[in-house]
């Protein structure tokens, strides 16, 4: 089945303790992207990457960092949590491309995190 | 900086009326629309993509593109309870594939 898997989907964690988020697509994709999901504030990019080892900052990077070693992963990491990056996360992937059908994101079932 | 915008809502329709969400985007050169439907706490999933002007219509559901007016459109007909969600409108501008989301309109349908 075609995916993209999150994990972990529910984490309680507490101020400065690094944490990963992973996320691994199946589809062969070329791009993927993060976003953080907050009430009223809608979907925001973190971090992206349109292939291997190229990534770039979304709208809102700030206490993230990212890496992509292998087409398939694209990890999360924070390395010194905050109570204001509780919220709920979500990987995506696509097929870059032109044309009907491109570029329609694949979403992960997200992954609610929380800062104490 | 390219915005895609949508009324919050909600938006509450009765039982098997037609719900009409509406956005609007600011980058002329966008080429790629997108329809997404969220439930509360699930990921969003593609209901509908349109490329040109015009009407595309899928089941009950028709999206509408005005690349002239810089709106695009989301018509449900028929609508019932297991509609009633957090739609979001996608919009990639023509040199990126980086889509821009709105921030999404509640959709509540009652029966």
């Amino acid at each position: 089945e075609a995916q993209v898997t999150q994990n972990p989907r529910y984490l309680i964690t507490v101020t400065g303790k690094k944490l990963t988020v992973t996320c691994s697509q199946n589809m062969n994709h070329e791009y993927m992207s993060w976003y953080r999901q907050d009430p009223g504030l809608g979907l925001r990019q973190i971090y992206y990457s349109m292939n291997v080892e190229v990534t770039d900052k979304g709208d809102v990077p700030e206490g993230y960092k990212v890496s992509r070693k292998e087409k398939r992963n694209f990890p999360l990491i924070l390395e010194s949590p905050s109570p204001n990056q509780t919220s709920l996360y979500f990987c995506a992937s696509t097929l870059l491309g032109r044309g009907d059908g491109a570029n329609v994101l694949t979403f992960g079932a997200g992954s609610r995190l929380t800062v104490l | 900086q390219k915005e895609v915008e949508q009324n919050s809502g909600p938006l509450s329709v009765p039982e098997g009326a037609i719900a009409s969400l509406n956005c609007t985007y600011s980058d002329r050169v966008s080429q790629s629309f997108f329809w997404y439907r969220q439930y509360s706490g699930k990921s969003p999933e593609l209901i509908m993509s349109i490329y040109s002007n015009g009407d595309k219509e899928d089941g009950r559901f028709t999206a509408q593109l005005n690349k002239a007016s810089q709106y695009v459109s989301l018509l449900i007909r028929d609508s019932q309870p297991s509609d009633s969600a957090t739609y979001l409108c996608a919009v990639n501008s023509g040199g990126s594939y980086i889509p821009t989301f709105g921030r999404g309109t509640s959709l509540i349908v009652h029966p």
